[in-house]
This record gives structure tokens, sequence and C-alpha cells, in this order.
């Protein structure tokens, strides 16, 4: 079984633009959360989404944006990037289980670097 | 107050020692626990998951959860280079929101 994809891998960007990131969950899985993950913050919970709706959101500002699409995969949006913005940003899938005893699988992430 | 706290490391160890990881948690509420390795340039991939207070082992892993201290421990007998990864606690906060510690730098020198 295939694992989660994201595209792109890699990106370079300068300030004031914005970006799009995508990612492909595991078959069958519905859940897709999203992550930014920077060497002093760690992994930061950015927001989930699950049968299209967006169910938790973290402490981002607005800039950050995301959606499903009704075959589970996932898109996020950074507007108007700063600095501050350059980081790994990951997708997770899970297949809920019930219970929350859900198990996350990663992708490898996008890494994004702002200019 | 960060809700999950873990020291960054790096952690050097030689080939074969006993590696202790330990994060703290500040929310009572908390049940679930998660430990993640990370090598470089990859996504954090699920070693343990154990609920609640106890002890779970894993072929040279094992996890452990004291709630009363709010304390959570990952081992790593016969530690291998292969090891070399960093290592993340993580905790379930609520439905389907996971909170992560920032990780640990762990070297396992051959």
């Amino acid at each position: 079984k295939a694992g989660v994809t994201q595209t792109p891998r890699y990106l370079i960007k300068t300030r004031g633009q914005q970006v799009t990131l995508s990612c492909s969950p595991i078959s069958g899985h519905r859940s897709v959360s999203w992550y930014q993950q920077t060497p002093g913050q760690g992994l930061q919970f950015l927001f989930e989404y699950f049968s299209e709706t967006q169910r938790n959101k973290g402490n981002f500002p607005g800039r950050f944006s995301g959606r499903q699409f009704s075959n589970s995969r996932s898109e996020m949006n950074v507007s108007t990037l700063e600095l501050g913005d350059s980081a790994l940003y990951l997708c997770a899938s899970t297949l809920p289980g019930g219970g929350g005893q859900e198990t996350q699988y990663f992708g490898p992430g996008t890494r994004l670097l702002v200019l | 107050q960060k809700e999950v706290e873990q020291d960054p490391g790096p952690l050097s160890v030689p080939e074969g020692a006993i590696v202790s990881l330990n994060c703290t948690y500040s929310n009572s509420a908390f049940q679930y626990f998660m430990w993640y390795r990370q090598y470089s340039r990859k996504g954090p991939e699920l070693l343990m998951y154990t609920y609640s207070s106890g002890n779970k082992e894993d072929g040279r892993f094992t996890a452990q959860v004291d709630k009363s201290s709010k304390y959570i421990s990952l081992f790593i007998r016969d530690s291998q280079p292969s090891d070399s990864a960093t290592y993340l606690c993580a905790s379930l906060s609520g439905t389907y929101k996971y909170i992560f510690g920032t990780g640990t730098r762990l070297k396992v020198l051959a």
C-alpha cells in the first residue's frame, strides 16, 4: 500500500508570495492533518480535515488555510509568505479506529524556504 | 508553558548502551501517548503507542507512562547506529489533535 505522498518536496518562494502544498493520504484514510516543523518550535498542529470538513485548528494566523477534496486529498495554502514561514510542512493521514486510538502516518514533508 | 516538553539533546551514546528519552506533559486529561522516530529528511514514523499509565514493550523499545508525575519515557536497549534519529513524544489532546514535543536528537556511536 502506498504511503502518504506530498508534493512538491522542496519549494523556494519570496516574501509576499503565496504557496499551495498538496497531500495524498494512504488509500482509505479519510482524516488528514497538517503540521509545521521548525527547529525551535518542533511539530506544531495546523489543522485537521475529515470528509472535506475542518474539524480541528491550531493556533496559526488566517494566512494558513486548507481544504480537503472528496477523494480525501488535501491542500494547504499560505498567503503573504513571511520569512518565519520557512519550515518543513508535514501531512499525516489517519484511519479512524474509534476510541481516540488513531495512528497517524506521516508523509516525507515539503520543505519551504522563504527568501 | 508548552503542553509537552522534551529535552532537545543532542544525546550521544556508544553502541550497545541503554538509552532513556523523556518527556513531561502538563495536561492531566491526556490519555494516549506516542513516540515517533524521525530520520533526517523524512517524516516521523510511529514507534510506540500507550494508553494511560504503565509499560509497553516492543523488541528493544519500551515505552513507560507515569501519569502521577506526568512523565513519559522511551527506553532503547542495545542501541544501534541505525537508531540515530530524532525521537518525538506526543499526546492526543481532545479528538484528532496531537501535541508533539520538540524532539530529542539521538546519536549512537559505532
